[in-house]
């Protein structure tokens, strides 16, 4: 049974970045799946970060395009997640989740427990 | 930008028919996917490509998705359904959306 772990500090600083790894678990990253990254500001709804298939190709919401990185890692079986300036407003909790594509027809089917990152000084 | 929308709460006693809607423009020609939230917790899937079911999902759980609307119908409701619940769908534009989402309370 695939499971999705996310890691990585709780506080970051203003204008600081912003990392978490998503561990795999039970299964390949290399599964012909995408890996995703989603958050939930604290009482609010959740938002779709970006993208990244094992072969490193990515897609990023175009609100965060110029602050997101994603990258995968095949000998760790994780991807990562990089936001970089952070604000008050990145505070969310982190979700990392498979994500069924095919043709406009799209699901997230496995999810991590979530990581809760604060951004505050 | 496209933008899905849910009514903020439903109330359902249980043992009734709860009915959450998500409202898009001409959300019917996409595929939407339904998720599962409950306080604390991660959201689970518990409708895909518009009525599909994962096989762990009980059988009340259904969808459907016409015009600008998907329905997601919880038949006999029990209080363990009490959640948030938030609709999905792909936007060649937005790329990945969700809905504002929805509390059911079950009273």
């Amino acid at each position: 049974q695939v499971q999705l772990q996310e890691s990585g500090p709780g506080l970051v600083k203003p204008s600081g970045t912003l990392t978490l790894r998503c561990a795999v678990s039970g299964g390949s990253i290399s599964s012909s799946n995408w890996w995703t990254w989603v958050r939930q500001p604290p009482g609010k709804g959740l938002e779709w970060i970006g993208e990244i298939y094992d072969s490193g190709t990515t897609n990023y919401k175009p609100s965060l395009k110029s602050r997101v990185t994603m990258s995968v890692d095949k000998l760790k079986n994780q991807f990562s997640l990089k936001l970089k300036s952070v604000t008050a407003a990145d505070t969310a909790v982190y979700y990392c989740a498979r994500l069924f594509w095919s043709g406009q027809i799209s699901w997230f089917d496995l999810w991590g427990q979530g990581a809760l990152v604060t951004v505050s000084s | 930008s496209y933008d899905l929308t849910q009514p903020p709460s439903v109330s359902v006693s249980p043992g009734q028919t709860a009915t959450i809607t998500c409202t898009g423009d001409k959300l019917g020609e996409k595929s939407a996917s339904w998720y599962q939230q409950k306080p604390g917790q991660s959201p689970v899937l518990v409708i895909y490509q518009d009525y599909k079911r994962p096989s762990e999902i009980p059988e009340r759980f259904s969808g459907s998705n016409s015009g600008n609307t998907a329905t997601l119908t919880i038949s006999g409701t029990q209080p363990m359904d009490e959640a948030d619940y938030y609709c999905h769908a792909w936007d060649s534009s937005s790329l990945y959306i969700f809905g504002t989402g929805t509390k059911v309370n079950v009273l």
